[in-house]
């Protein structure tokens, strides 16, 4: 089965930190996606990357930046937390088919983050 | 842009009846569709993916059918159990863009 690992189910932090959440496949899969969903807004992707070293921005980059330095884990940095990032952050990985960004996805179980 | 709409947001149905869930999209051009359960404070299990050359995929007491032409999909549930309490959300891959989610329906099967 693949297995995708976020470091923390919930975490709590204060206004300014720095905060990491952590993201581990073990399928082998090139590509890597953040979203954070929020009630009535649904999943909003947040960062994306095809490849080792390499990103893109999503749908809603401001305030956060990732680190993708080896193929299994993405990491995804708020570098000065704010209460507005309190949210649900869900890490993806997919293979990549004939289609580019790949075709099934598979989730972790979530990092409900609180920024006080 | 392509935007997907799953109504209604939320279903009660009594438990041992079958049911249908409905996703639609605006851009038919896409690669495919995908169905995902996610059960309250955790990610999202993918539960069935139809290709755009498909018509529908079948897992268990689950069938999704695919109509592109329409912008609909539909997501069937068998003989429901409450272990079926969810919500569902429907995600397309358009052919110019990253995959869209739609909001989801959240589906309560009363006992």
């Amino acid at each position: 089965d693949v297995k995708v690992t976020q470091s923390s189910r919930y975490l709590v932090k204060r206004t300014g930190e720095k905060v990491f959440l952590e993201c581990v496949q073990d399928m082998d899969h090139e590509n890597m996606f953040w979203y954070r969903q929020d009630p009535g807004l649904g999943l909003r992707l947040i960062y994306f990357s095809y490849d080792v070293k390499m990103k893109e921005k999503g749908d809603i980059p401001e305030g956060y930046s990732v680190s993708r330095e080896k193929k299994e884990r993405f990491s995804l940095i708020l570098e000065s937390a704010s209460t507005n990032q309190t949210s649900m952050y869900l890490c993806a990985s997919s293979t990549i088919t004939g289609a580019p960004l790949g075709e099934k996805l598979f989730f972790g179980s979530g990092t409900q983050l609180s920024v006080l | 842009k392509q935007e997907v709409t799953q109504i209604p947001a939320a279903l009660s149905v009594p438990e041992g009846e079958n049911l249908v869930l409905n996703c639609s999209f605006t851009d038919s051009a896409i690669y495919n569709l995908q169905w995902f359960r996610q059960d309250p404070g955790k990610g999202l299990t993918s539960l069935l993916l139809i290709q755009s050359s498909q018509r529908e995929q079948t897992s268990g007491r689950l069938n999704a059918s695919l109509d592109k032409s329409s912008g609909r999909s539909t997501l069937y549930i068998a003989a429901s159990q409450p272990g079926d309490s969810a919500t569902y959300l429907c995600a397309v891959r358009p052919r110019d863009d990253k995959i869209i989610f739609g909001k989801g329906t959240r589906l309560h099967i009363l006992p």
